[in-house]
């Protein structure tokens, strides 16, 4: 079956300007996760949706970053004026629940490069 | 705090040299240990779930491993198509967060 999408794949932004980035969990996992991975460094836990509520939203590096889920399904991460630091990959991972011991399944993820 | 530390940080290997790479937790109230590969460019792939001491799993050329207080990840008879970075995630207590290691790059030389 298909597994997590992303896009865009890449994305290029100047500072300040505000971008979306998008994930498709697994059909039927009602557990989405965010992570940020910067080069040379370990996966950084954004933030997670169990259904389309997000209770631990502690992993959000600024209030400019927010996310939403609708429907239950797919995800909306959106970094506001963004800076050059937030350059790096964006990764999103499903899986069937919350329980603590859920196998996460990641996509692809989008690699974001601020100028 | 939550740690998880994996070694080495990079492994070169010739083809048919088995390896084990390592990942020490140290956390209270393990839920589950995970292996994910990375090719670079690509998200993690995964690999396979532990739960308790004693529990092993394998794949292909690949088997892993769990004790009270870490995992190997043993590679026997490696390829160049192992070439990736390993990394090991941990979830524990109440937490529904899983820590990831920053992973172990490695080179398999034909």
């Amino acid at each position: 079956g298909a597994g997590v999408s992303q896009s865009p794949s890449n994305k290029v932004t100047e500072k300040g300007k505000d971008v979306e980035l998008r994930c498709d969990p697994i059909s039927g996992h009602t557990a989405l996760y965010w992570y940020r991975q910067s080069l040379g460094q370990g996966l950084e836990f954004l933030i997670y949706f169990q259904g389309n509520s997000a209770p631990d939203k502690s992993g959000l590096p600024s209030d400019r970053f927010s996310a939403e889920r609708t429907g239950g399904s797919v995800s909306t991460l959106t970094i506001q004026r963004t800076q050059q630091e937030d350059s790096a990959v964006y990764l999103c991972a499903s899986s069937l629940r919350v329980t603590g011991q859920e196998t996460q399944y990641f996509g692809p993820g989008t690699r974001l490069l601020v100028l | 705090e939550d740690q998880v530390t994996q070694s080495p940080e990079a492994l070169r290997l010739q083809e048919g040299e088995s390896s084990s790479l390592n990942c020490s937790y140290t956390v209270s109230g393990l839920r589950g240990l995970f292996w994910y590969r990375q090719d670079p460019g690509k998200g993690p792939e995964f690999l396979f779930t532990l739960y308790s001491a004693g529990e092993e799993k394998e794949k292909e050329r690949l088997k892993a491993t769990l004790t009270k207080k870490e995992s190997f990840l043993h590679i026997t008879a490696p390829k160049p198509e192992d070439s990736a970075t390993y990394l090991c995630a941990v979830q524990a207590g109440g937490s529904y967060i899983p820590t990831f290691g920053r992973g172990t790059s490695l080179i398999v030389h034909p």
